[in-house]
């Protein structure tokens, strides 16, 4: 089955310095990819997600680029701010409709101001 | 539009006690799932329903059952509390497998 590796687990980054995060996956076959943001004490949100026929995706400061021959995705946030600290999880899906995301472990950022 | 919805917010039990998680979502989603959180292990899926009358393993389901009561409501049960089942629980449902899952507030449960 699909397998997601997340890098790296903590992060830490001057306010206004950029963010990236890394995943990879195992099953050449998903095509959805999904971007979650956890705050401290709350429920994860979905922040960003791309599609396996879209090579990047931007909304505001935040930004996803899929590299399907090396299977990987990443998180990239531009010009961060102390509100974007958070846990961050990345999800794989298989082409399937009725078989769940994989989930990432997640990487923890934070953000000095 | 509540969203998803999950009660209990908190709970302790001891050990040997037995519970029900509820989760309720308003938005027509066909699928629904249940999650556990600890800390350094991200969301790992305990059970699954792909849509209404179907019901799956996930990565953790041993000590837990699941009843998918009718479109709306999923929920989870612990037969038999135990410590290593400390943890906090989401629900979450989608229309489908292969898109974005809304969460419930979480269920915060302790066993002692």
């Amino acid at each position: 089955g699909e397998n997601v590796e997340q890098h790296p687990s903590t992060l830490s980054v001057q306010e206004g310095d950029s963010a990236v995060i890394k995943c990879t996956y195992s099953d050449s076959a998903s095509n959805y990819f999904p971007w979650y943001k956890q705050e401290l004490g709350k429920r994860p949100q979905l922040i960003i997600d791309i599609r396996s026929n879209v090579g990047e995706k931007k909304d505001q400061r935040i930004a996803v680029t899929l590299n399907k021959t090396a299977k990987h995705f990443s998180l990239h946030i531009t010009e961060t701010q102390p509100e974007d600290s958070a846990v961050y999880f990345c999800a794989a899906s298989p082409p399937s409709g009725n078989t769940p995301l994989v989930f990432g472990k997640g990487t923890r950022l934070s953000v000095i101001a | 539009n509540a969203g998803v919805t999950q009660t209990p917010k908190f709970q302790v039990l001891k050990t040997g006690q037995s519970m029900t998680l509820q989760c309720a979502q308003d938005m027509n989603h066909n699928s629904m799932y249940w999650y556990r959180q600890d800390p350094g292990m991200g969301l790992r899926l305990i059970y699954y329903s792909a849509s209404e009358g179907t019901t799956d393993k996930g990565e953790v389901p041993n000590g837990y059952n699941v009843s998918r009561l009718n479109k709306r409501e999923f929920s989870l049960r612990l037969e038999s509390a135990a410590p290593s089942q400390t943890s906090v629980y989401f629900c979450a449902s989608s229309e489908q497998g292969g898109t974005g899952r809304s969460f419930g507030s979480g269920t915060r449960l302790t066993v002692v």
